[in-house]
């Protein structure tokens, strides 16, 4: 059973178009993370929801917004893409929001925008 | 500040040699420093943690080096092995109100057979 997974692992879509990123742990986990990675391979933290509850929300366009349903889920949606969304973006879970807890992360998703 | 600053780049090493990767780190209030270590196509993984309360934690092949004073960390990779060519990341416990995790920008390791 994979502890963080994300749907889908590629999506390559044109500018403009609104898109969405599913992510799920089975860890059992209160703390989520969505992350953006560029092609120098820097990861930067977009959000993190504890519990359902949004903690984090780094400076990222408003054309993104993220949804957490239940604790075991975070999806991320982007309104209007744009080339430089182009990036792979990670799903992360950890046992809580303390930052001592170890971050699990999901396989990612490479989001090419045309 | 809120910044970790990771070395080198990149890094080349035979076979059987010691990787070496450093970061530092200006916040003293940093307080739990762990390593990631990323395959290609895959997220990063947790590999080592130490906190600045001792100086050097060990785990196999693997170990830390902590230099509270200079407010530097290191991993050192012993006998370094072509499976561990990966992209390492060095991290820290940001000390504001949310307590994320700061990241260093990353060292790609290629170890030549």
């Amino acid at each position: 059973d994979t502890a963080v997974s994300q749907t889908p692992k590629y999506l390559v879509t044109q500018m403009g178009n609104d898109k969405s990123i599913k992510c799920e742990q089975n860890l059992g986990h209160d703390t989520m993370y969505w992350y953006k990675q560029d092609s120098k391979k820097f990861l930067k933290i977009m959000f993190s929801y504890n519990n359902k509850e949004l903690i984090i929300n780094e400076t990222v366009p408003n054309r993104f917004s993220p949804k957490s349903p239940d604790k075991a889920h975070l999806n991320l949606h982007i309104n209007s893409l744009e080339l430089g969304d182009s990036a792979v973006y990670f799903c992360a879970s950890s046992q809580d929001s303390t930052g001592y807890a170890e971050a699990f992360f999901g396989q990612g998703t490479r989001l090419t925008v045309v | 500040q809120q910044q970790v600053k990771q070395s080198p780049q990149s890094l080349i090493v035979q076979k059987g040699g010691i990787s070496i990767i450093n970061c530092a780190y200006e916040n003293t209030a940093f307080d739990y420093f762990p390593w990631y270590q990323q395959f290609p196509g895959k997220g990063p993984a947790l590999l080592i943690a130490i906190r600045p309360d001792v100086s050097e934690k060990k785990e196999g092949r693997f170990t830390i080096s902590f230099n509270k004073s200079a407010k530097q960390f290191s991993l050192h990779i012993m006998d370094s092995q072509p499976g561990d060519s990966a992209t390492y990341f060095c991290a820290a416990r940001g000390a504001d109100s949310n307590y994320q995790l700061i990241w260093g920008a990353g060292t790609k390791l290629i170890i030549k057979p």
